[in-house]
């Protein structure tokens, strides 16, 4: 079945940077988008962008632009995404999430999610 | 961005209602629009794409219509499983934008 497995809690400093991993099973990773979504505490979802593998192209909210940054390795069905410049705002859990490579697409499948807690 | 709008954002209902939800869109997004449930502490999870395609493994009491700008989600005969936090999104333009979400208790 289809699982998208997300790395551990992290805590950081202001000002740092943190790399979410999500590593995908139970399909074929060249078929599938990965999206990135974020929920603050007691807060809504929020995407943040998404990338297609095979094709390379990546999309980012405006909101986010310039400070995050999503790449896959296709070698080991993972794709990573980065948030720089960490403040207590981006205390949230994040999500990976899985969709369709045919845009407009869609979202089917949810990693469990990595929370992240910016704090001095 | 587009804005999409839920309401009402909270609703009390009673095992075995009958409940509507309504998402409505700052300009037309066709029927590109996708709603998902969520408990506390966990993933959202996927019900509907393309305003009224049941994921799979998702049962027929959830229902959902709509095209343009106005969308519904119908959730009949309530369960306990089903009181939760419902989301609805679209994904028409990037970015792709949710509403603030609907929470479901029970009355």
């Amino acid at each position: 079945q289809v699982q998208l497995v997300q790395s551990g809690a992290e805590v950081k400093k202001p000002g740092s940077s943190v790399k979410v991993s999500c590593k995908a099973s139970g399909g074929t990773f060249s078929s599938y988008g990965i999206s990135w979504v974020r929920q603050a505490p007691g807060q809504g979802l929020e995407w943040m962008g998404g990338i297609i593998p095979s094709f390379g192209r990546t999309n980012y909210a405006q909101k986010f632009q310039g400070r995050v940054t999503i790449i896959a390795d296709e070698s080991t069905s993972t794709v990573y995404m980065e948030l720089s410049s960490l403040r207590s705002e981006d205390t949230a859990v994040y999500y990976c999430a899985r969709s369709s490579v045919v845009t407009p697409a869609y979202v089917d499948y949810w990693g469990q999610g990595t929370l992240v807690t910016v704090s001095s | 961005d587009i804005q999409m709008t839920q309401s009402p954002s909270s609703l009390s209902a009673s095992v075995g209602d009958r409940v509507t939800i309504t998402c409505r869109a700052s300009q037309g997004i066709s029927n590109y629009l996708a709603w998902f449930q969520q408990k506390p502490g966990k993933a959202p999870k996927s019900l509907i794409y393309a305003a009224s395609v049941l994921q799979s493994g998702v049962p027929s009491k959830f229902s959902g219509s709509g095209s343009g700008t106005d969308f519904t989600l119908t959730i009949s005969s309530l369960q306990p499983e089903d009181f939760a936090t419902y989301y609805c999104q679209q994904y028409n333009n990037f970015p792709y934008t949710f509403g603030q979400g609907t929470k479901l208790d029970i009355k």
